[in-house]
């Protein structure tokens, strides 16, 4: 069964860092793109990011909102995908959701149950 | 950017009512979309890839048709369970969601 376990969340102040993980299993994490998605309170959603995996490169690609500020990375040995945020903004509020990509057709077919970042003074 | 534009943003239904919504692109997208449902406090869930492909387990009263710039998923029965949020996702140049349509009970 596949799992995707974020986990990080928490409150914080504009300016301040904070990194999320996501923990999978059930699946060859190697071999999978993956994307954060977050979504604001009575919000929609809003991709974030992506990591190819090594295979393919590892590259990350960003929305606009958060190039610059935020750095997907993944340490396959574990299993894990992790979302640094730096100089975060109250826009930045959140549930994040750690997304599994589908090869060869980059549709998300798995989401983790997400975790709330809360930027505010 | 890809723009994706749903509609309505609410619809007001019952159960056994045929539903339908639709979801424009600002630029061709072949078949690259999908579609998720949600529901309060729960991640998304996919229901339709490849415009008209259903995920394994979905129940056959949701399709999705379309190709190009204009969507559409279908429910042919509303059932209980499918009061929730959907969402277009396009995927043909990185990723962009439909800003969502709520299906609630009329």
């Amino acid at each position: 069964e596949v799992q995707l376990v974020e986990s990080g969340g928490g409150l914080v102040k504009p300016g301040g860092s904070l990194r999320l993980s996501c923990a999978a299993s059930g699946f060859t994490f190697t071999n999978a793109w993956m994307s954060w998605v977050r979504q604001a309170p009575g919000k929609g959603l809003e991709w974030v990011g992506r990591i190819k995996r090594n295979t393919d490169g590892g590259t990350t690609d960003y929305a606009a909102p958060v190039k610059g500020r935020f750095t997907i990375s993944r340490d396959d040995s574990k299993n894990t995908l992790y979302l640094q945020m730096d100089s975060l903004k109250t826009e930045d509020t959140a549930v994040y959701y750690c997304t599994k990509g589908v090869v060869g057709d980059y549709y998300f077919d798995y989401w983790g149950q997400g975790t709330l970042v809360t930027v505010s003074s | 950017d890809i723009q994706m534009t749903q509609s309505p943003s609410t619809l007001s239904a019952s159960v056994g009512d045929r539903v339908t919504i639709t979801c424009r692109a600002s630029q061709s997208i072949s078949r690259w979309l999908a579609w998720y449902q949600q529901k309060p406090g729960k991640a998304p869930k996919l229901l339709i890839y490849k415009a008209s492909s259903l995920e394994s387990g979905v129940p056959s009263r949701f399709s999705g048709s379309g190709s190009g710039t204009e969507f559409t998923l279908t429910i042919s029965s509303l059932q209980p369970d499918d009061f929730a949020t959907y969402y277009c996702q396009q995927y043909n140049n990185y990723w962009t969601f439909g800003q969502g349509t709520k299906v609630e009970i009329k």
